[in-house]
Protein backbone atom coordinates (compact mmCIF):
# COMPACT_ATOMS: atom_id res chain seq x y z
CA UNK A 1 0.00 0.00 0.00
CA UNK A 2 0.91 3.29 -0.82
CA UNK A 3 2.42 5.71 1.75
CA UNK A 4 4.06 9.29 2.07
CA UNK A 5 5.55 10.52 4.92
CA UNK A 6 6.26 14.40 4.62
CA UNK A 7 8.80 15.06 7.25
CA UNK A 8 11.00 18.62 8.99
CA UNK A 9 11.44 21.37 11.42
CA UNK A 10 7.99 22.54 11.89
CA UNK A 11 9.42 26.05 12.98
CA UNK A 12 11.42 28.35 10.46
CA UNK A 13 12.41 31.91 11.28
CA UNK A 14 11.77 34.42 8.16
CA UNK A 15 14.24 34.52 5.96
CA UNK A 16 15.54 31.14 6.31
CA UNK A 17 15.48 28.53 4.73
CA UNK A 18 12.69 25.77 4.63
CA UNK A 19 13.20 21.76 3.68
CA UNK A 20 11.16 18.71 4.15
CA UNK A 21 11.29 15.33 2.87
CA UNK A 22 8.81 13.24 1.78
CA UNK A 23 9.41 9.37 2.34
CA UNK A 24 7.80 6.87 0.41
CA UNK A 25 6.83 3.19 0.81
CA UNK A 26 4.98 1.14 -1.49
CA UNK A 27 6.62 2.78 -5.01
CA UNK A 28 9.59 3.99 -6.27
CA UNK A 29 10.50 7.16 -6.44
CA UNK A 30 12.89 6.27 -9.78
CA UNK A 31 10.01 5.15 -11.67
CA UNK A 32 9.15 6.34 -14.63
CA UNK A 33 5.48 5.95 -13.46
CA UNK A 34 5.50 8.39 -11.93
CA UNK A 35 5.83 12.52 -10.87
CA UNK A 36 6.11 13.52 -7.20
CA UNK A 37 4.95 16.90 -6.01
CA UNK A 38 4.88 19.55 -3.32
CA UNK A 39 1.57 21.31 -2.66
CA UNK A 40 0.84 24.02 0.60
CA UNK A 41 -2.15 25.03 2.11
CA UNK A 42 -2.11 27.73 4.61
CA UNK A 43 -4.04 27.62 7.31
CA UNK A 44 -8.07 28.27 6.64
CA UNK A 45 -6.90 28.65 2.78
CA UNK A 46 -6.73 27.13 -0.40
CA UNK A 47 -4.63 24.50 -2.12
CA UNK A 48 -1.52 26.04 -3.76
CA UNK A 49 0.94 24.00 -6.18
CA UNK A 50 4.90 24.70 -5.13
CA UNK A 51 6.59 22.22 -7.66
CA UNK A 52 6.75 18.46 -8.90
CA UNK A 53 9.61 16.26 -9.94
CA UNK A 54 8.65 14.95 -13.20
CA UNK A 55 8.93 11.18 -14.56
CA UNK A 56 11.27 12.32 -16.65
CA UNK A 57 13.43 13.78 -14.14
CA UNK A 58 12.63 17.53 -15.28
CA UNK A 59 11.40 19.57 -12.42
CA UNK A 60 8.91 21.69 -12.89
CA UNK A 61 7.90 24.71 -10.49
CA UNK A 62 5.37 27.38 -9.47
CA UNK A 63 6.62 30.59 -11.50
CA UNK A 64 5.54 32.47 -8.64
CA UNK A 65 7.73 30.27 -6.74
CA UNK A 66 10.10 29.37 -9.03
CA UNK A 67 13.14 31.30 -7.55
CA UNK A 68 13.39 29.96 -4.63
CA UNK A 69 12.27 26.37 -4.80
CA UNK A 70 14.18 23.47 -5.31
CA UNK A 71 13.03 19.79 -5.29
CA UNK A 72 15.23 17.02 -5.04
CA UNK A 73 15.48 13.01 -5.45
CA UNK A 74 17.43 10.80 -3.07
CA UNK A 75 16.75 7.20 -4.84
CA UNK A 76 18.65 5.28 -2.33
CA UNK A 77 16.48 6.59 0.43
CA UNK A 78 13.18 6.43 -1.87
CA UNK A 79 13.03 10.21 -0.66
CA UNK A 80 11.86 13.51 -2.46
CA UNK A 81 12.61 16.75 -0.89
CA UNK A 82 11.57 20.53 -1.06
CA UNK A 83 13.70 23.24 -0.47
CA UNK A 84 12.26 27.21 -0.25
CA UNK A 85 14.34 29.84 0.83
CA UNK A 86 13.63 33.02 2.05
CA UNK A 87 10.53 32.39 3.39
CA UNK A 88 8.13 34.64 4.91
CA UNK A 89 5.55 34.79 7.68
CA UNK A 90 2.15 34.41 4.84
CA UNK A 91 4.31 30.99 4.17
CA UNK A 92 2.97 29.34 7.03
CA UNK A 93 0.81 26.35 5.98
CA UNK A 94 0.03 22.84 5.82
CA UNK A 95 3.01 21.18 3.25
CA UNK A 96 1.76 18.16 1.55
CA UNK A 97 3.95 15.75 -0.63
CA UNK A 98 2.01 13.66 -3.38
CA UNK A 99 2.27 11.67 -6.25
CA UNK A 100 1.23 12.00 -9.60
CA UNK A 101 0.63 9.10 -11.97
CA UNK A 102 2.47 9.51 -15.54
CA UNK A 103 -0.27 11.15 -17.69
CA UNK A 104 -1.19 9.18 -20.71
CA UNK A 105 -2.46 12.17 -22.48
CA UNK A 106 -0.14 15.68 -22.37
CA UNK A 107 -3.04 17.11 -20.73
CA UNK A 108 -3.46 14.80 -18.29
CA UNK A 109 -1.91 15.46 -15.10
CA UNK A 110 -3.62 14.90 -11.15
CA UNK A 111 -2.40 13.92 -7.95
CA UNK A 112 -3.67 10.09 -6.76
CA UNK A 113 -2.15 9.77 -3.26
CA UNK A 114 -1.31 12.49 -0.86
CA UNK A 115 0.84 12.51 2.24
CA UNK A 116 -0.87 13.53 6.16
CA UNK A 117 0.38 16.74 5.68
CA UNK A 118 3.15 18.95 7.97
CA UNK A 119 2.65 22.16 9.41
CA UNK A 120 5.38 24.36 8.80
CA UNK A 121 4.87 27.83 11.25
CA UNK A 122 7.24 30.98 9.79
CA UNK A 123 8.22 32.93 13.10
CA UNK A 124 10.90 34.45 14.79
CA UNK B 1 -1.90 32.62 -14.92
CA UNK B 2 -4.23 30.19 -15.67
CA UNK B 3 -7.28 30.63 -12.84
CA UNK B 4 -10.34 28.62 -11.78
CA UNK B 5 -12.83 30.04 -10.31
CA UNK B 6 -15.28 28.06 -7.54
CA UNK B 7 -18.20 29.16 -5.54
CA UNK B 8 -17.49 29.78 -1.92
CA UNK B 9 -19.88 27.22 -0.75
CA UNK B 10 -22.28 24.79 -1.40
CA UNK B 11 -25.66 23.78 0.77
CA UNK B 12 -27.66 20.72 0.14
CA UNK B 13 -30.12 18.47 1.76
CA UNK B 14 -29.49 14.81 2.68
CA UNK B 15 -30.59 13.00 -0.47
CA UNK B 16 -30.21 15.66 -2.90
CA UNK B 17 -28.32 16.63 -5.57
CA UNK B 18 -24.84 18.52 -5.21
CA UNK B 19 -23.40 20.46 -7.72
CA UNK B 20 -20.21 22.40 -7.78
CA UNK B 21 -18.84 24.36 -10.81
CA UNK B 22 -15.26 25.16 -11.55
CA UNK B 23 -14.57 27.87 -14.14
CA UNK B 24 -11.69 28.56 -16.49
CA UNK B 25 -10.80 29.57 -19.86
CA UNK B 26 -11.48 27.10 -22.27
CA UNK B 27 -11.84 24.52 -19.57
CA UNK B 28 -13.66 22.04 -21.68
CA UNK B 29 -10.25 21.66 -24.08
CA UNK B 30 -8.25 20.57 -20.40
CA UNK B 31 -8.55 17.48 -18.46
CA UNK B 32 -10.01 18.55 -14.94
CA UNK B 33 -9.84 16.64 -11.44
CA UNK B 34 -11.53 16.82 -8.46
CA UNK B 35 -10.67 16.77 -4.84
CA UNK B 36 -12.00 16.26 -1.66
CA UNK B 37 -10.56 17.59 1.76
CA UNK B 38 -12.28 16.78 5.26
CA UNK B 39 -11.84 19.10 7.57
CA UNK B 40 -8.30 18.46 9.41
CA UNK B 41 -7.49 15.80 6.69
CA UNK B 42 -5.59 15.46 3.16
CA UNK B 43 -7.45 16.00 -0.12
CA UNK B 44 -7.99 12.45 -1.53
CA UNK B 45 -8.94 12.64 -5.22
CA UNK B 46 -12.64 11.72 -6.43
CA UNK B 47 -12.56 12.15 -9.93
CA UNK B 48 -9.65 12.72 -12.62
CA UNK B 49 -9.99 12.86 -16.45
CA UNK B 50 -12.97 14.97 -15.94
CA UNK B 51 -15.37 11.83 -15.08
CA UNK B 52 -13.37 9.03 -13.83
CA UNK B 53 -13.84 7.54 -10.70
CA UNK B 54 -10.38 6.35 -8.60
CA UNK B 55 -11.32 3.10 -6.96
CA UNK B 56 -13.03 3.47 -3.78
CA UNK B 57 -15.00 6.09 -4.45
CA UNK B 58 -19.06 5.84 -4.54
CA UNK B 59 -20.93 5.80 -7.62
CA UNK B 60 -22.90 9.33 -6.49
CA UNK B 61 -19.51 11.04 -7.25
CA UNK B 62 -19.78 12.17 -11.17
CA UNK B 63 -17.76 15.14 -13.28
CA UNK B 64 -18.53 16.73 -16.78
CA UNK B 65 -16.46 19.52 -18.28
CA UNK B 66 -17.42 21.36 -21.29
CA UNK B 67 -17.01 24.71 -22.48
CA UNK B 68 -15.41 27.32 -19.66
CA UNK B 69 -17.13 25.04 -16.75
CA UNK B 70 -16.69 21.61 -15.07
CA UNK B 71 -19.24 20.06 -12.76
CA UNK B 72 -18.61 17.52 -9.94
CA UNK B 73 -22.34 16.22 -8.96
CA UNK B 74 -22.76 14.63 -5.68
CA UNK B 75 -26.03 12.61 -6.00
CA UNK B 76 -27.90 11.48 -2.96
CA UNK B 77 -25.65 13.38 -0.78
CA UNK B 78 -24.60 12.25 2.71
CA UNK B 79 -23.69 13.78 5.95
CA UNK B 80 -20.55 12.00 5.20
CA UNK B 81 -19.96 14.20 1.89
CA UNK B 82 -19.16 17.59 3.91
CA UNK B 83 -15.95 18.93 3.41
CA UNK B 84 -14.35 21.04 0.64
CA UNK B 85 -13.87 20.02 -3.02
CA UNK B 86 -11.14 21.46 -5.37
CA UNK B 87 -10.73 21.45 -8.80
CA UNK B 88 -7.57 21.46 -10.45
CA UNK B 89 -6.03 21.23 -13.71
CA UNK B 90 -2.83 21.76 -15.80
CA UNK B 91 -2.02 24.97 -17.88
CA UNK B 92 0.94 25.98 -19.17
CA UNK B 93 3.85 22.82 -17.30
CA UNK B 94 1.65 23.88 -14.11
CA UNK B 95 -0.65 22.49 -11.86
CA UNK B 96 -3.74 24.91 -10.79
CA UNK B 97 -5.96 24.38 -8.40
CA UNK B 98 -9.66 26.22 -8.19
CA UNK B 99 -10.54 28.16 -5.20
CA UNK B 100 -12.56 26.11 -3.37
CA UNK B 101 -15.87 25.33 -2.29
CA UNK B 102 -17.01 24.01 1.26
CA UNK B 103 -19.80 21.51 0.73
CA UNK B 104 -22.30 21.79 3.91
CA UNK B 105 -25.15 19.13 4.12
CA UNK B 106 -27.75 20.97 6.10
Amino acid sequence: QLQLQESGPGLVKPSETLSLTCTVSGASVSSSNYSWGWIRQPPGKGLEWIGSLHYSGTPYYNPSLKSRVTISVDTSKNQFSLRVTSVTAPEMAVYYCARAPTPLDDHLYFFDYWGQGTLVTVSS
Amino acid sequence: SYELTQPPSVSVSPGQTASITCSGEKLGDKYVSWYQQKSGQSPVLVISQDTKRPSGIPERFSGSNSGNTATLTISGTQAMDEGDYYCQAWDSSTYVFGTGTMVTVL
